[in-house]
């Protein structure tokens, strides 16, 4: 049972559009949530959370929103760079789970192209 | 600052035997998480320790075992390997208990299981 989804394995954008990767979740106990990016041979890296109190949180050219009716989140890369491109995964966390498991996505894989 | 740590990068085995990771936490951080990526699937949560003590388990078998010692280190045991343990096995490491902490990874140990 995957309680976190990413349902688009790959996406591909022109550099300088906008990207976004979506994230569907079935458990509405989780109450914050992440992006992390990798890349290759390197453990994924925080970039940008988000809690449940909120609908949007934004950090440079990375914004996340949050639809908790939707049970729905989506990470806003703009303008893309080809820096950008990596495996990104969305992490929830459960509001009555000691310190900070995650569960996370199976990833989507962008490629910036120049 | 060092950032988390793992050894070795790679390790080859083969079925039956029994494989030792390790894991070196951030100075100061006290909580390491083992997550195992496998083949096109996402991060699943694999064990949780905090000073010292097993915190949480995933679903996998009792085969996959660890232990964090006095300084924090971890190690994640999987005995009487299988093919499908073949997979990237990543530690993280967090400041202890306390909410929305956030989970710095390290680079990962590829396991391969011949």
């Amino acid at each position: 049972d995957q309680q976190v989804k990413q349902n688009s394995p790959s996406l591909s954008v022109q550099e300088g559009r906008i990207s976004i990767l979506n994230c569907d979740y079935t458990n509405s106990m989780f109450d914050y949530f992440l992006w992390y990016k990798k890349y290759p041979a390197e453990g994924p890296t925080f970039l940008i959370s988000i809690s449940s109190i909120k609908d949007k949180n934004e950090d440079g050219r990375f914004t996340v929103f949050l639809n908790k009716s939707a049970k729905h989140l989506s990470l806003h890369i703009v303008p893309s760079q080809p820096g950008d491109s990596a495996v990104y995964f969305c992490a929830a966390k459960h509001a009555y789970n000691a310190g900070n498991m995650l569960t996370f996505g199976g990833g989507t894989r962008l490629m910036v192209k120049p | 600052e060092a950032g988390v740590t793992q050894s070795p990068t790679h390790l080859i085995k083969t079925r039956g035997q029994q494989a030792t990771l390790r894991c070196s936490p951030i100075s100061g951080h006290t909580s390491v998480y083992w997550y195992q990526q496998a083949l096109g699937l996402g991060l699943q949560f694999l064990l949780w320790y905090d000073e010292g003590e097993e915190r949480n388990r995933g679903n996998f078998p009792p085969r996959f075992s660890g232990r964090q010692f006095p300084n924090y280190s971890s190690e994640l045991n999987v005995n009487a390997l299988e093919l499908e343990d073949s997979a990237l096995y990543l530690c993280a490491s967090s400041l202890g208990l306390a909410d929305y902490n956030e989970q710095f990874f390290g680079p990962g140990t590829r396991l391969t299981v011949l």
